[in-house]
């Protein structure tokens, strides 16, 4: 089983949509959780730092459930320039690293 | 905000050749390096971690003598893929992490072994 696991998509949507994303995470041990974004040929940027409470920043909200080990990423109204691949990312607290979800890949349509 | 900076952006080398990949922290001392390999469509997959003045330590399934990590400075660290063959050919980033600082990341080396 993949540390972390998500969907690979592509979710293909049109411009004004909500689109949910998921991201499992088998290391109940790990302490800080990320959404990042990455386009094509592109490092990735952090789009947004995931809390047990749950935050919020614009479209985007990110929720985690440390009990059910899962993580998800709401966009509403989305953009033609969210089209992008998104990592969930997981800090297991381990010497700083990061373990890296596979990506989800996000195509939004005009 | 910090900045990392890698390079070359990208390179083609022929096969049997050796590569050399630069990531330097630019306004901040970065007390930790890693190293990133992406094949098409896949994820970032770890290869190494380095620290400041001591030995990188290598994931399992990468060959250390073949990517060559070295991290001399709190501001550069370099990864040289020696007797690079096709199979090499990918995206390579580096991300460092200081104090105070998280992880930034570089732009990404896309290596192509001719």
């Amino acid at each position: 089983r993949k540390e972390v696991e998500q969907d690979p998509g592509p979710f293909n949507v049109p411009e004004g949509a909500t689109v949910a994303f998921n991201c499992t995470y088998s290391n109940s041990a790990s302490q800080s959780f990320f959404w990042y974004r990455q386009d094509c040929r592109k490092e990735p940027k952090l789009l947004m730092s995931v809390y047990s409470s749950g935050n919020e920043d614009g479209r985007f909200t990110a929720q985690l459930n440390r009990a059910s080990q899962y993580i998800s990423l709401l966009i509403r109204d989305s953009k033609l320039s969210d089209s992008a691949t998104y990592l969930c990312v997981v800090n297991t607290g381990t010497g700083n690293m990061l373990t890296f979800g596979g990506g989800t890949r996000l195509m939004v349509k005009p | 905000g910090a900045v990392v900076s890698q390079h070359p952006s990208w390179v083609i080398c022929k096969s049997g050749t050796s590569v050399k990949i630069e990531c330097r922290s630019l306004d901040f001392q970065a007390t930790t390096m890693f190293w990133y390999r992406q094949f098409p469509k896949q994820s970032l997959m770890l290869m190494a971690t380095s620290n400041e003045g001591s030995k990188a330590t290598y994931e399992q399934g990468v060959e250390k003598d073949k990517f060559l990590i070295n991290h001399a400075s709190l501001t550069l660290s370099t990864l040289t893929v020696t007797s690079a063959h096709p199979e090499d050919s990918s995206f390579y980033i580096c991300s460092a992490v200081g104090d105070n600082y998280g992880y930034t990341f570089g732009s990404g080396t896309r290596l192509t072994v001719v």
